[in-house]
Protein backbone atom coordinates (compact mmCIF):
# COMPACT_ATOMS: atom_id res chain seq x y z
CA UNK A 1 0.00 0.00 0.00
CA UNK A 2 1.12 3.32 -0.91
CA UNK A 3 1.20 5.72 1.72
CA UNK A 4 2.87 9.10 2.91
CA UNK A 5 3.46 9.91 6.64
CA UNK A 6 4.34 13.31 7.70
CA UNK A 7 5.72 14.22 11.29
CA UNK A 8 5.28 16.41 13.24
CA UNK A 9 1.29 16.09 13.41
CA UNK A 10 1.30 20.26 14.47
CA UNK A 11 4.62 22.21 15.28
CA UNK A 12 4.39 25.44 17.19
CA UNK A 13 7.48 27.51 16.94
CA UNK A 14 8.23 31.56 17.81
CA UNK A 15 9.51 33.59 14.83
CA UNK A 16 12.71 33.42 13.32
CA UNK A 17 13.41 30.13 14.32
CA UNK A 18 14.33 27.89 11.36
CA UNK A 19 12.41 24.70 11.22
CA UNK A 20 12.55 21.16 9.35
CA UNK A 21 9.38 19.46 8.55
CA UNK A 22 9.36 15.49 7.43
CA UNK A 23 7.86 13.20 4.76
CA UNK A 24 8.32 9.88 4.87
CA UNK A 25 7.03 7.68 1.82
CA UNK A 26 6.76 3.84 1.20
CA UNK A 27 7.41 3.17 -2.98
CA UNK A 28 11.01 3.85 -3.68
CA UNK A 29 9.75 3.95 -7.82
CA UNK A 30 9.17 7.50 -7.15
CA UNK A 31 8.81 9.63 -10.28
CA UNK A 32 7.80 13.54 -8.70
CA UNK A 33 7.95 14.53 -5.11
CA UNK A 34 5.53 17.55 -3.86
CA UNK A 35 5.35 19.88 -0.99
CA UNK A 36 2.21 22.07 -1.09
CA UNK A 37 0.79 24.97 1.65
CA UNK A 38 -3.17 24.37 2.27
CA UNK A 39 -4.32 28.08 4.56
CA UNK A 40 -7.51 27.31 6.26
CA UNK A 41 -10.70 26.53 4.32
CA UNK A 42 -8.72 27.10 1.12
CA UNK A 43 -7.21 25.17 -1.72
CA UNK A 44 -3.28 23.76 -2.12
CA UNK A 45 -0.63 26.04 -3.29
CA UNK A 46 2.81 24.29 -4.69
CA UNK A 47 5.28 25.32 -3.08
CA UNK A 48 8.66 23.25 -4.65
CA UNK A 49 8.69 20.04 -7.18
CA UNK A 50 11.60 17.37 -6.42
CA UNK A 51 11.58 15.49 -9.95
CA UNK A 52 13.01 11.83 -9.06
CA UNK A 53 16.28 12.97 -10.59
CA UNK A 54 16.62 15.62 -8.34
CA UNK A 55 17.57 15.48 -4.64
CA UNK A 56 16.76 18.84 -3.67
CA UNK A 57 14.82 22.09 -5.10
CA UNK A 58 15.01 26.02 -3.59
CA UNK A 59 12.60 28.72 -3.25
CA UNK A 60 13.08 31.54 -1.47
CA UNK A 61 13.57 30.64 2.39
CA UNK A 62 12.46 27.07 1.48
CA UNK A 63 14.65 24.06 0.00
CA UNK A 64 12.86 20.83 -0.27
CA UNK A 65 15.41 17.35 -0.23
CA UNK A 66 14.42 14.07 -1.75
CA UNK A 67 16.13 10.62 -0.72
CA UNK A 68 14.77 7.77 -2.28
CA UNK A 69 16.70 5.38 -0.83
CA UNK A 70 15.50 5.96 2.29
CA UNK A 71 12.03 7.10 1.18
CA UNK A 72 12.45 10.45 2.76
CA UNK A 73 11.56 14.24 2.09
CA UNK A 74 12.56 17.29 4.41
CA UNK A 75 10.82 21.03 4.37
CA UNK A 76 13.66 23.30 5.38
CA UNK A 77 11.81 26.84 6.35
CA UNK A 78 14.50 29.53 7.27
CA UNK A 79 13.87 32.35 9.46
CA UNK A 80 10.00 31.51 10.07
CA UNK A 81 7.42 34.19 9.76
CA UNK A 82 3.91 34.07 11.30
CA UNK A 83 2.58 34.08 7.59
CA UNK A 84 4.10 30.86 7.38
CA UNK A 85 1.62 29.57 9.65
CA UNK A 86 -0.47 27.20 7.54
CA UNK A 87 -0.53 23.46 6.83
CA UNK A 88 2.09 21.73 5.23
CA UNK A 89 1.18 18.48 2.75
CA UNK A 90 3.52 16.43 0.99
CA UNK A 91 2.90 14.50 -2.12
CA UNK A 92 4.15 11.45 -4.00
CA UNK A 93 3.44 9.96 -7.55
CA UNK A 94 4.98 6.78 -9.27
CA UNK A 95 6.41 5.69 -12.63
CA UNK A 96 3.59 3.58 -13.35
CA UNK A 97 0.56 5.81 -11.29
CA UNK A 98 1.89 9.36 -12.76
CA UNK A 99 -1.65 10.77 -12.66
CA UNK A 100 -2.16 10.07 -9.41
CA UNK A 101 -0.54 12.15 -6.07
CA UNK A 102 -0.58 10.86 -3.07
CA UNK A 103 -1.18 12.99 -0.17
CA UNK A 104 0.31 12.66 3.35
CA UNK A 105 -1.98 13.99 6.05
CA UNK A 106 -0.11 17.45 6.77
CA UNK A 107 2.04 19.34 9.41
CA UNK A 108 0.13 22.23 10.78
CA UNK A 109 2.45 24.74 11.58
CA UNK A 110 2.25 27.66 13.52
CA UNK A 111 4.45 30.51 13.94
CA UNK A 112 4.58 32.67 17.07
CA UNK A 113 5.04 36.46 16.96
CA UNK B 1 -5.56 35.86 -14.89
CA UNK B 2 -5.29 31.69 -15.60
CA UNK B 3 -6.44 29.43 -12.89
CA UNK B 4 -9.32 26.99 -11.55
CA UNK B 5 -12.45 28.01 -10.29
CA UNK B 6 -14.50 26.19 -7.92
CA UNK B 7 -18.25 26.62 -7.04
CA UNK B 8 -20.20 27.29 -4.78
CA UNK B 9 -17.79 28.12 -1.90
CA UNK B 10 -20.32 25.90 0.56
CA UNK B 11 -23.09 23.63 -0.20
CA UNK B 12 -25.59 22.04 1.78
CA UNK B 13 -27.47 18.77 0.76
CA UNK B 14 -30.30 16.90 2.21
CA UNK B 15 -30.22 13.02 2.64
CA UNK B 16 -31.26 11.46 -0.39
CA UNK B 17 -30.34 14.02 -3.06
CA UNK B 18 -27.68 14.58 -5.74
CA UNK B 19 -26.18 17.87 -5.79
CA UNK B 20 -23.15 18.51 -8.65
CA UNK B 21 -20.40 20.79 -8.04
CA UNK B 22 -18.38 23.00 -10.49
CA UNK B 23 -14.98 23.29 -11.65
CA UNK B 24 -13.96 24.78 -14.51
CA UNK B 25 -10.03 26.02 -15.62
CA UNK B 26 -8.69 28.41 -17.99
CA UNK B 27 -5.42 26.73 -18.06
CA UNK B 28 -5.47 25.31 -20.69
CA UNK B 29 -4.33 21.95 -18.84
CA UNK B 30 -5.46 18.41 -20.25
CA UNK B 31 -5.69 16.76 -16.92
CA UNK B 32 -8.51 17.44 -14.14
CA UNK B 33 -8.95 15.81 -11.04
CA UNK B 34 -10.97 15.53 -8.23
CA UNK B 35 -9.79 15.04 -4.39
CA UNK B 36 -11.59 14.71 -1.16
CA UNK B 37 -9.86 15.95 2.07
CA UNK B 38 -11.74 15.00 5.51
CA UNK B 39 -10.34 16.70 8.91
CA UNK B 40 -7.44 16.29 9.91
CA UNK B 41 -6.22 13.89 6.63
CA UNK B 42 -4.66 14.17 3.36
CA UNK B 43 -6.21 14.03 0.15
CA UNK B 44 -8.08 11.34 -1.15
CA UNK B 45 -8.34 10.87 -5.57
CA UNK B 46 -12.17 10.33 -6.66
CA UNK B 47 -11.86 11.10 -10.24
CA UNK B 48 -9.68 12.02 -12.79
CA UNK B 49 -9.57 13.07 -16.67
CA UNK B 50 -7.10 12.95 -18.55
CA UNK B 51 -8.52 14.26 -21.86
CA UNK B 52 -12.09 15.18 -22.98
CA UNK B 53 -14.62 12.44 -22.81
CA UNK B 54 -12.47 10.18 -20.86
CA UNK B 55 -12.35 9.96 -17.21
CA UNK B 56 -11.04 7.14 -14.95
CA UNK B 57 -12.60 6.25 -11.53
CA UNK B 58 -9.98 6.53 -8.56
CA UNK B 59 -9.68 5.52 -4.76
CA UNK B 60 -12.62 6.51 -3.65
CA UNK B 61 -15.14 6.86 -6.95
CA UNK B 62 -18.35 5.10 -4.88
CA UNK B 63 -21.05 7.52 -4.68
CA UNK B 64 -19.80 9.75 -7.02
CA UNK B 65 -19.87 10.78 -10.91
CA UNK B 66 -18.32 12.90 -13.28
CA UNK B 67 -18.35 13.64 -17.10
CA UNK B 68 -15.65 15.74 -19.58
CA UNK B 69 -17.58 16.87 -22.27
CA UNK B 70 -15.21 20.24 -22.75
CA UNK B 71 -11.63 20.96 -21.44
CA UNK B 72 -12.58 23.17 -19.18
CA UNK B 73 -15.19 22.02 -17.37
CA UNK B 74 -15.26 18.66 -15.08
CA UNK B 75 -18.45 18.87 -13.16
CA UNK B 76 -18.31 16.40 -9.93
CA UNK B 77 -21.81 14.81 -8.89
CA UNK B 78 -22.26 13.49 -5.42
CA UNK B 79 -25.08 10.85 -5.83
CA UNK B 80 -27.06 9.62 -2.59
CA UNK B 81 -25.41 6.69 -2.87
CA UNK B 82 -22.53 8.20 -1.18
CA UNK B 83 -22.95 7.51 2.27
CA UNK B 84 -20.82 10.14 4.46
CA UNK B 85 -20.25 12.92 1.55
CA UNK B 86 -19.49 15.45 4.39
CA UNK B 87 -15.90 16.81 3.07
CA UNK B 88 -13.93 19.63 1.62
CA UNK B 89 -13.59 18.36 -2.39
CA UNK B 90 -11.22 20.15 -4.35
CA UNK B 91 -10.47 20.24 -7.82
CA UNK B 92 -6.98 20.44 -9.36
CA UNK B 93 -5.61 20.50 -13.11
CA UNK B 94 -2.21 19.71 -14.42
CA UNK B 95 -0.29 20.47 -17.51
CA UNK B 96 0.14 16.77 -18.49
CA UNK B 97 -0.72 13.33 -17.25
CA UNK B 98 2.52 12.89 -14.53
CA UNK B 99 1.16 15.89 -12.38
CA UNK B 100 3.38 18.72 -13.49
CA UNK B 101 2.59 22.05 -12.60
CA UNK B 102 -0.33 20.90 -10.33
CA UNK B 103 -2.94 23.47 -9.82
CA UNK B 104 -6.16 23.58 -7.18
CA UNK B 105 -9.13 25.35 -7.16
CA UNK B 106 -10.48 27.42 -3.75
CA UNK B 107 -12.48 24.31 -3.01
CA UNK B 108 -16.04 23.34 -1.92
CA UNK B 109 -17.14 22.43 1.49
CA UNK B 110 -20.11 19.96 1.51
CA UNK B 111 -22.34 19.61 4.60
CA UNK B 112 -25.20 17.13 4.52
CA UNK B 113 -28.38 18.74 6.90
Amino acid sequence: KQEVTQIPAALSVPEGENLVLNCSFTDSAIYNLQWFRQDPGKGLTSLLLIQSSQREQTSGRLNASLDKSSGRSTLYIAASQPGDSATYLCAFNTQRSSYKLIFGSGTRLLVRP
Amino acid sequence: DGGITQSPKYLFRKEGQNVTLSCEQNLNHDAMYWYRQDPGQGLRLIYYSQIVNDFQKGDIAEGYSVSREKKESFPLTVTSAQKNPTAFYLCASSMGPRADGYTFGSGTRLTVV
